[in-house]
């Protein structure tokens, strides 16, 4: 099965600044790669996927690369706002015919004013 | 409706009891997806709807979980003999196809006491 890792520590950022977040997965390279938002008490919110063809995805103020070599994914937030805090997850396809999603645990971003 | 809806919001049972969780997905879409979160962890998979068929329950825990989608829409999670480790938020998440990003509700906060 799929294993990914990510900051587990609160990462800390000045607001204005680039956020980075990484996101590195073991065993298989999937066919994509998906990123959440998730705020306290609340589902996840679906922000971006990218495809394993695809170096590199934006939306807006956010980019996502993807690294099969590497088996990484960074996400960027650019121009940070306090309104950016959340925790960010990655997720993968689980692979091994299991149609769900693994999801990693998600890193806490702080954008401080 | 405009997202997914989960019912109830926050559910407590004594150990041993039995529950069930509503999702109520957005409309047409085919797939949905229940997962499980601990806090501090990545939602974790339980099981996967394509229509009214569970497509894939490798993730449930054991044969005290089971969910049905009769009609290919809400689909209702039902645990039996709930314990205490099975307290969780409960997520359900629905998605037009496979491999496109998820639309998550608010999640069931499931406290067995």
């Amino acid at each position: 099965s799929q294993k990914i890792e990510q900051n587990s520590e609160a990462l800390n950022i000045q607001e204005g600044k680039t956020a980075t977040l990484t996101c590195n997965y073991t065993n298989y390279s999937p066919a994509y790669l998906q990123w959440y938002r998730q705020d306290p008490g609340r589902g996840p919110v679906f922000l971006l996927l990218i495809r394993e063809n695809e170096k590199e995805k934006r939306k807006e103020r956010l980019k996502v690369t993807f690294d099969t070599t590497l088996k990484q994914s960074l996400f960027h937030i650019t121009a940070s706002q306090p309104a950016d805090s959340a925790t960010y997850l990655c997720a993968l396809p689980s692979g091994g015919g299991a149609d769900g999603l693994t999801f990693g645990k998600g890193t806490h971003l702080i954008i401080q004013p | 409706g405009a997202g997914v809806s989960q019912t109830p919001s926050n559910k407590v049972t004594e150990k041993g009891k039995y529950v069930e969780l509503r999702c109520d997905p957005i409309s047409g879409h085919t797939a949905l997806y229940w997962y499980r979160q601990s806090l501090g962890q990545g939602p974790e998979f339980l099981i996967y709807f394509q229509g009214t068929g569970a497509a894939d329950d490798s993730g449930l825990p054991n044969d005290r979980f089971f969910a049905v989608r009769p009609e290919g829409s809400v689909s209702t999670l039902k645990i039996q003999r709930t314990e205490r480790g099975d307290s969780a938020v409960y997520l359900c998440a629905s998605s037009p196809q496979t491999g496109a990003g998820y639309t998550f509700g608010s999640g069931t906060r499931l406290t067995v006491v």
